[in-house]
């Protein structure tokens, strides 16, 4: 499985843009990227996933590298209830593959 | 919104005893898993279904055991709990839609197990 790297923790202050990189330099041509976050004391939850091309939706926006092999995972207006740890995995659509979730980066938001 | 629900939320138990952990859905999504995560660590799958009748092992070993007799219901049993098993449990579900973009997978709270 085509694996990924992230830093262990990031800082932000409240209001401002958090960018939250991901190196996949493995990454086949099938894999999506999909993000996922988990909030203290609860399940994670689906965030964002795309392909090649960069990707907005309500909760954030997602930015791929031409090449594939990084994204980066932005957070308009970082706000308290966005600390969470974030977790950024490959998976490639097949029925038989399952999302495997690394170790994820530490978010903290400062007021 | 997710309606997916595991019970009980905390369970604090003997060495020995048999436990069932409960999860449950209700959006008619065919795959079904568990995970196991202990404080400030990663998720690791050990169970797995993609329907009923369906039960696969994840990428952790467990000595737990799985059933999926009906959709909406997917029980996690320790047939034997030990001090080793105390951890968080989480149930998830998503739809089975082969070749699609999307594997978005919807959580449970988790069930958080002691075991004494």
């Amino acid at each position: 499985d085509a694996k990924t790297t992230q830093p262990n923790s990031m800082e932000s202050n409240e209001e401002e843009p958090v960018h939250l990189p991901c190196n996949h330099s493995t990454i086949s041509g099938t894999d999506y990227i999909h993000w996922y976050r988990q909030l203290p004391s609860q399940g994670p939850e689906y965030v964002i996933h795309g392909l090649t091309s960069n990707v907005n939706n309500r909760m954030a926006s997602l930015a791929i590298a031409e090449d594939r092999k990084s994204s980066t995972l932005i957070l308009h207006r970082a706000t308290l209830r966005d600390a969470a740890v974030y977790y950024c995995i490959l998976w490639n659509g097949g029925s038989q593959g399952n999302l495997i979730f690394g170790k994820g980066t530490k978010l903290s938001v400062k007021p | 919104e997710a309606d997916i629900y595991q019970t009980p939320r905390y369970l604090v138990i003997g060495t020995g005893k048999k436990i069932t952990l409960e999860c449950s859905q209700t959006m008619g999504h065919d795959k079904m898993y568990w995970y196991q995560q202990d404080p400030g660590m990663e998720l690791h799958l050990i169970h797995y279904s993609y329907g009923v009748n369906s039960t696969e092992k994840g990428d952790l070993s467990s000595e737990s055991t799985v059933s999926r007799i009906r959709t909406e219901h997917f029980p996690l049993t320790l047939e034997s709990a030990r001090p080793s098993h105390t951890s968080q449990y989480l149930c998830a579900s998503s739809e089975l839609s082969p070749g699609t973009s999307s594997d978005t997978q919807y959580f449970g709270p988790g069930t958080r197990l002691t075991v004494l």
